[in-house]
């Protein structure tokens, strides 16, 4: 049973490009969570998802950054128009449907906007 | 809003006790995790608290006091591996957001 798969691992953007995260839940896992977390700093909650519905996307930035997890393949997380400042890691974590007791995580993706 | 606060920096020596501390503030509060992140790379799950007391799973140990929305990890005979950050996570908000805290870098030494 893999893991949660990320790619890519790492990605760098000329700023005013698109970034495109990719998440693969563990096999059977329906929600899915994206954090972003800075050098030296903690995981800051963007969004949950269910398959096809966004749940709670309080932590998102209102503008430029959008997620989506469809009926069929990877949880997605768009960054348009990508700035300095979005250069961070991007961890995706997956949970069983109705799980609360534990979150399974990606590697990772580190965004560098040049 | 939601919040977990945990200590920035904790330092002991090999073979020696920590306990590191998270006090929360949130709503709808349903447990109390633990992650272990090593260098940055994908934070792994330690322990997980729906009620009141104390869970032991080997070396690490995990305790909760809803009464006090505060608490604790536990890692008994150090080990230089051990050197990582810890962050307690809540979730909250009809039990499927999950919080993290501000984290803990823990030291060990020699």
């Amino acid at each position: 049973n893999a893991g949660v798969m990320q790619n890519p691992r790492h990605l760098v953007r000329r700023r005013g490009q698109e970034a495109r995260l990719r998440c693969s839940p563990m096999k059977g896992h329906s929600h899915v969570y994206w954090y972003r977390q800075l050098p030296e700093e903690g995981l800051k909650f963007m969004v949950y998802l269910q398959k096809e519905n966004i749940i709670d996307e309080s932590g998102m930035p209102k503008e430029r950054f959008s997620a989506e997890f469809p009926k069929e393949g990877p949880s997605i997380l768009r960054i348009q128009q990508v700035v300095r400042g979005d250069s961070a890691a991007y961890f995706c974590a997956s949970s069983p449907q109705g799980g609360r007791t534990e979150a399974f995580f990606g590697q990772g993706t580190r965004l560098t906007v040049v | 809003g939601q919040s977990l606060e945990q200590p920035s920096e904790v330092t002991a020596v090999e073979g020696a006790i920590v306990q590191i501390n998270c006090t929360y503030q949130t709503s709808g509060f349903y447990g109390l995790s633990w992650y272990q992140q090593h260098d940055g790379g994908a934070p792994t799950f330690l322990s997980y608290n729906a009620l009141d007391g104390l869970e032991e799973t080997g070396r690490f140990s995990s305790f909760l006091s809803r009464s006090d929305s505060y608490g604790y990890l536990l890692l008994q005979e150090l080990q230089m591996k051990d050197s990582a950050s810890y962050f307690c996570a809540a979730f909250t908000g009809g039990g499927n957001k999950l919080t993290f805290g501000t984290g803990t870098q823990l030291k060990v030494e020699l």
